[in-house]
């Protein structure tokens, strides 16, 4: 059963950095979109970026010059790195994996399983 | 607020049918995939269709979507209490370079 898993502190001081892992389990690496999106408190879902098994990302633009994400295979995790966080940032933070079943990808992914979220409130 | 646009808010009968739309332009709908998240109450979303109109494993075929053009639509007939929640639809865009979601209807059995 595929289960994934973030880990990371619920609090981060505004101006400093966000740092979340997800844990993989059931699982290979391997052809997946390996994705973070987030939720502000009552609010829609958004998109911050993807690593490909390959190591090749893709950032949503709006993020862009904050945002890391990598991956490490042999752990089976994979992280985000948000700077310079303001209470904007603050979200449910979602790890998720987006699969592609078309001939056309990455524009045909979906997430087929999410973790459960992580809280993370940016504070003053 | 999303390129694409769900209305707020729908709402039916234990029973009944209740549809809710997804309307983009030809840069995301138009040309791409449309897929359907389902979130339950502090639950995190669920893939409820993909591809426009696939359901995966375990979805019940009381869910159902099309899309036409650069709308998308889900419907889920035989409504149950356990429906209520909120409805994402997403799909790539091709200016953003990535996936979008709509805004969300959240779902109310009466």
């Amino acid at each position: 059963q595929v289960q994934l898993q973030e880990s990371g502190p619920g609090l981060v001081k505004s101006s400093e950095t966000l740092s979340l892992s997800c844990t993989l389990s059931g699982s290979a690496v391997t052809s997946y979109y390996w994705s973070w999106v987030r939720q502000p408190p009552g609010k829609a879902l958004e998109w911050i970026g993807y690593v490909y098994y390959t190591g090749s990302t893709s950032y949503n633009p709006s993020l862009k010059s904050r945002v890391t994400i990598s991956l490490d295979t042999s752990k089976q995790q994979f992280s985000l790195k948000l700077t310079s966080v303001t209470a904007a940032d603050t979200a449910v933070y979602y790890c998720a994996r987006g699969y592609c079943s078309s001939v056309v990808c990455p524009q045909g992914h979906y997430f087929d399983y999410w973790g459960q979220g992580n809280l993370v409130t940016v504070s003053s | 607020q999303s390129v694409l646009t769900q209305p707020p808010s729908a709402s039916g009968a234990p029973g009944q049918r209740v549809t809710t739309s997804c309307s983009g332009s030809s840069s995301n709908i138009g040309n791409n995939y449309v897929h359907w998240y389902q979130q339950l109450p502090g639950t995190a979303p669920k893939l409820l269709i993909y591809r426009n109109s696939q359901r995966p494993s375990g979805v019940p075929d009381r869910f159902s979507g099309s899309k036409s053009g650069t709308s998308a639509s889900l419907a889920i007939s035989g409504l149950r209490s356990e429906d209520e929640g909120d409805y994402y639809c997403s799909t790539w865009d091709d200016s953003l370079g990535g996936p979008v979601f709509g805004d969300g209807t959240k779902l109310t059995v009466l």
